[in-house]
């Protein structure tokens, strides 16, 4: 069974730091590319970036909002995928959720159950 | 950008009804179109991936269809468990984006 669980959310002031580890089992992460994925409260689904995996080049894209502040990384030794948020402004507040990438559509397969991070001082 | 848009924001439905769900790209996207689920406090789930292929363990009463830049969801008969929100999602190219949702409740 897939499993994403995502930790490390919670209160920061503007201009701060946070990392987000999402760990990955039940199947192999070393071969699947992963997402980031945010929803501020109330509002709709935005995607955050994207890394491909290292068969893939290891790639990462990133939405322009996070572009230059949020860092996404991943350690195939550890079925982990990490999202390094700096920076942060108070819209940066929401439930980030990291995702699996399917081979078609580049469709978000499997969902974690998503962590809040609230940007405020 | 693509921007991705569902009128309406909402709709209102009773058990048994079929309804449809629409959704438009500002571009064409050919097939790369996919919709989720989204239940209140819960974290999304994908329904239907390029445009109209099921994903695994969906109810069939779910279909997709469309291409271009016009897509619809198509709930044949609507279950008590099926009043949500629903986000289709470009997979053409970076940024991805995903439309505002619909939301289904009871009539």
């Amino acid at each position: 069974e897939v499993q994403l669980v995502e930790s490390g959310g919670g209160l920061v002031k503007p201009g701060g730091s946070l990392r987000l580890p999402c760990v990955a089992s039940g199947f192999t992460f070393s071969d699947v590319w992963m997402t980031w994925v945010r929803q501020a409260p109330g509002k709709g689904l935005e995607w955050i970036g994207r890394i491909k995996s290292h068969g893939g080049s290891g790639a990462t894209e990133y939405a322009e909002p996070v572009k230059d502040r949020f860092t996404i990384s991943r350690d195939d030794s550890k079925n982990m995928l990490y999202l390094q948020m700096n920076s942060l402004k108070t819209e940066d507040t929401a439930v980030y959720y990291c995702t699996t990438v399917g081979n078609r559509a580049s469709a978000s397969t499997f969902w974690g159950q998503g962590t809040l991070v609230i940007v405020s001082s | 950008d693509i921007q991705m848009t569902q009128p309406p924001s909402s709709l209102s439905a009773s058990v048994g009804d079929r309804v449809t769900i629409t959704c438009r790209a500002t571009q064409s996207i050919g097939t790369s179109l996919n919709w989720y689920q989204q239940k209140a406090g819960k974290a999304p789930k994908l329904l239907i991936y390029a445009a109209s292929t099921l994903q695994n363990g969906v109810p069939s009463r779910f279909s997709g269809s469309g291409s271009g830049t016009e897509f619809t969801l198509t709930i044949s008969s609507l279950q008590p468990e099926d009043f949500a929100t629903y986000y289709c999602q470009q997979g053409h190219s970076i940024p991805l984006t995903f439309g505002p949702g619909t939301k289904v409740d009871i009539k």
